[in-house]
């Protein structure tokens, strides 16, 4: 199994302010003949379905606002969060779809 | 815009079997692979497998002895089974559509608590 770890469990931003969770793989999650890292990015609030935000590490889905970005190749990887919102206080999971499929633990992210 | 919903029996006894379906609307099931996630009660989730647009099928290695996914196209259905269950099996069960050629999912259904008691 591909471990996928998350830090830190949970952090607190004023609004407006940038927001960054971390996602360490256990083993590279990068396939070379494409140059693309499986790994998605979710959020989610209190009582709904996790909402997928980005693919392949940095493809933002549509409709997601553009101050959510992901990085990262490998096996290290970022979420950031430019200028928080009130409506960005949710959970996010990574999740790696290179072999099989496993996530994160989650990192709660709160208004300071 | 697809649409899911899971249904089935939301308490299970166990050593009983778990069994779930999932209703697509709005498209059809002829394309995508469609998965079932779970999330155990303030935990994050677990992947349990998936069904192709043709049939074929995956699991979680953790899960495989216990899980099957089976679909019914003409209904816009697939459902899973979980044999043998326990209390570490109780949680919300999603069902969702994955993105076309990745792993990743979207949309998800609205989750279905089942509980494992007696």
């Amino acid at each position: 199994d591909t471990v996928m770890t998350q830090s830190p469990d949970s952090l607190a931003v004023s609004l407006g302010e940038r927001a960054t969770i971390d996602c360490k793989a256990s083993r590279s999650i990068l396939y070379s003949p494409n140059n693309k890292s499986y790994l998605a990015w979710y959020q989610q609030k209190p009582g709904q379905p996790p909402k997928l935000l980005i693919s392949w590490a940095s493809a933002r889905e549509s409709g997601v606002p553009d101050r959510f970005s992901g990085s990262g190749s490998g096996t290290d990887f970022t979420l950031t969060i430019t200028s928080l919102q009130a409506e960005d206080v949710a959970v996010y999971y990574c999740q790696q779809y290179y072999n099989t499929r496993t996530f994160g633990q989650g990192t709660k992210v709160e208004i300071k | 815009q697809v649409h899911l919903q899971e249904s089935g029996p939301g308490l299970v006894k166990p050593s009983e079997t778990l069994s779930l379906t999932c209703t697509v609307s709005g498209g059809s099931m002829t394309s995508h692979f469609w998965s079932w996630i779970r999330q155990p009660p303030g935990m994050g989730p677990e992947w349990i497998g998936f069904i192709s647009h043709t049939g074929n099928t995956g699991y979680n290695p953790s899960l495989k002895s216990r899980v099957s996914i089976s679909r019914d196209t003409p209904k816009n259905e697939f459902s899973l089974k979980l044999t043998s269950v326990t209390a570490a099996d109780t949680a919300v069960y999603y069902c969702a559509r994955d993105r076309y050629g990745s792993g990743s999912s979207s949309p998800w259904g609205q989750g279905m608590l089942v509980t494992v008691s007696s």
